[in-house]
């Protein structure tokens, strides 16, 4: 059964960093593109970054790049957002989730159950 | 970059009721169209991709149709679980979400 479970969320002032990180397990996660995805307070999806299987392709949204950056760790079967110089509009509930191999293009197919992010003084 | 735009915004809608929603691209994405549910404090969950195709384990009353640019999901027979938050997305281009649709009770 696929599980990501995600962490590292947490309370951080503007202009700070975070780390988070979402560990994967019940499939090979080496075989899989991933990302992150997040959810303002009462607001829709916004997909924030994404990583193909072996790193080699990074995309981010225009609003964080340059400030966000995502990795992977296909030994440990991880995937890891660093945020920095945050914002109050970064604050939202982070989801990791699981890109399907079907067929290109690929959706979504899996998602954890997200790590709360808040920006506040 | 696409645009998604759903419609309506919030649906009323009963137990048993026929619900429809739409949802509209900016630009030609084919039928690389997915649809997402989301229950309140959930994390969302896939029903349909490929514009039609039934994710696994999702009930026959959840379909989908549509291509190009104009798109629908439908619940023939809405249930009390389906009262959520339901997104489109577009994986054509890159990622994009609708603004989403509310199905509360009637």
């Amino acid at each position: 059964e696929v599980h990501l479970v995600e962490s590292g969320g947490g309370m951080v002032q503007p202009g700070g960093s975070l780390r988070l990180s979402c560990a994967a397990s019940g499939f090979t996660f080496s075989s899989y593109w991933m990302t992150w995805v997040r959810q303002a307070p009462g607001k829709g999806l916004e997909r924030v970054a994404t990583i193909k299987q072996d790193g080699t392709d990074k995309y981010y949204v225009d609003s964080v790049r340059g400030r966000f950056t995502v990795s992977r760790d296909n030994a440990n079967n991880s995937v890891c957002l660093q945020m920095n110089t945050l914002r109050a509009e970064d604050s939202a509930v982070y989801y990791c989730a699981r890109l399907s191999s079907r067929s290109w293009p690929y959706y979504f197919d899996f998602w954890g159950q997200g790590t709360l992010v808040t920006v506040s003084p | 970059d696409i645009q998604m735009t759903q419609s309506p915004s919030t649906l009323s809608a009963s137990v048993g009721d026929r619900v429809t929603i739409t949802c509209r691209a900016s630009q030609t994405i084919g039928t690389s169209l997915a649809w997402y549910q989301q229950e309140p404090g959930k994390a969302p969950k896939l029903l349909i991709y490929k514009a039609s195709t039934l994710e696994s384990g999702v009930p026959s009353r959840f379909s989908g149709s549509g291509s190009v640019t104009e798109f629908t999901l439908t619940i023939s027979s809405l249930q009390p679980d389906d009262f959520a938050t339901y997104y489109c997305q577009q994986y054509n281009s890159y990622w994009t979400f609708g603004q989403g649709t509310k199905v509360e009770v009637k």
